[in-house]
C-alpha cells in the first residue's frame, strides 16, 4: 500500500521567512514524488517533481529515501506563495495514478 | 482556455437521484482520470482511461458509480441512487501516455446531495 502524509494542515509564516512544507511517504518500491499547488480559485497544478531536480518559483524539494520524505522548501516566502500544497506519490505499475496527501495550507503574512 | 473542462461546476441533487458529470480533456491527451476530493482531504483516485479503455478502478468506486469514455475523447461519470456520502468535489485530469507527462486537472464538479 502507498501512503502520503502531510502532518500540517496549516502553516503560517511571515513574508521573507523560510518555508518548509513536510511530506512523508510509505511505499515499498521506488516512488516518484510530486508537489501540486492550488492557488485561490484556481485548479490544481503541478509545481515540481523530484526527478526533475529543478527549482520552480524558488521552491525545491529533495527526495530522502532514508527518511522517506520529500519536504518542500523555499528560503524566502512571498505573499503570492499563499496556497494549498499537496504532496503526491506515483508508484510503479504505470498509469500515472497519483496518491495524494491531505494538503497543507500555506499562509504568508505581511 | 484549452485546459481540462468539467461540467457542471456545481450540482445539487436529492438523495436517491442519479447524476452525470462530463469531462473534456486536453485534446491530444489519451489518458483521463477521475478523482474525488472531500473536505479536508486530498484527491482520491477513482478510475482512469487510456483512450476508450478503462484500465483501473479503485475499490472506492462502488457499483453505483460508472464511468465511460466511449470515443476516447470526453468522459462521463455517473452516480446512481446518490447518497449523502457522495457529496464531494469530483476532479477530472488528463495526461499524455509517457511517465513524464504531468496530470492536468479541471476545475472540478462540486456535488451536494441533500
Amino acid at each position: 500500500a502507498q501512503r502520503v502524509t502531510q502532518p500540517e494542515k496549516l502553516l503560517s509564516v511571515f513574508k521573507g521567512a523560510p518555508v518548509e512544507l513536510k511530506c512523508n511517504y510509505s511505499y515499498s518500491g521506488s516512488p516518484e514524488l510530486f508537489w501540486y499547488v492550488q492557488y485561490s480559485r484556481q485548479r490544481l497544478q503541478l509545481l515540481l517533481r523530484h526527478i526533475s531536480r529543478e527549482s520552480i518559483k524558488g521552491f525545491t524539494a529533495d527526495l530522502n529515501k532514508g527518511e522517506t520524505s520529500f519536504h518542500l522548501k523555499k528560503p524566502f516566502a512571498q505573499e503570492e506563495d499563499s496556497a494549498m500544497y499537496y504532496c503526491a506519490l506515483r508508484g510503479a505499475g504505470g498509469g500515472n495514478k497519483l496518491t495524494f496527501g491531505t494538503g497543507t495550507q500555506l499562509k504568508v503574512e505581511l | 482556455d484549452t485546459g481540462v473542462s468539467q461540467n457542471p461546476r456545481h450540482k445539487i441533487t436529492k438523495r436517491g437521484q442519479n447524476v452525470t458529470f462530463r469531462c473534456d480533456p486536453i485534446s491530444e491527451h489519451n489518458r483521463l482520470y477521475w478523482y474525488r476530493q472531500t473536505l479536508g482531504q486530498g484527491p482520491e483516485f477513482l478510475t482512469y482511461f487510456q483512450n476508450e479503455a478503462q484500465l483501473e478502478k479503485s475499490r472506492l468506486l462502488s457499483d453505483r458509480f460508472s464511468a465511460e469514455r466511449p470515443k476516447g475523447s470526453f468522459s462521463t461519470l455517473e452516480i446512481q441512487r446518490t447518497e449523502q456520502g457522495d457529496s464531494a468535489m469530483y476532479l477530472c485530469a488528463s495526461s499524455l501516455t509517457g511517465t513524464d507527462s504531468p496530470l492536468h486537472f479541471g476545475n472540478g464538479t462540486r456535488l451536494t446531495v441533500t
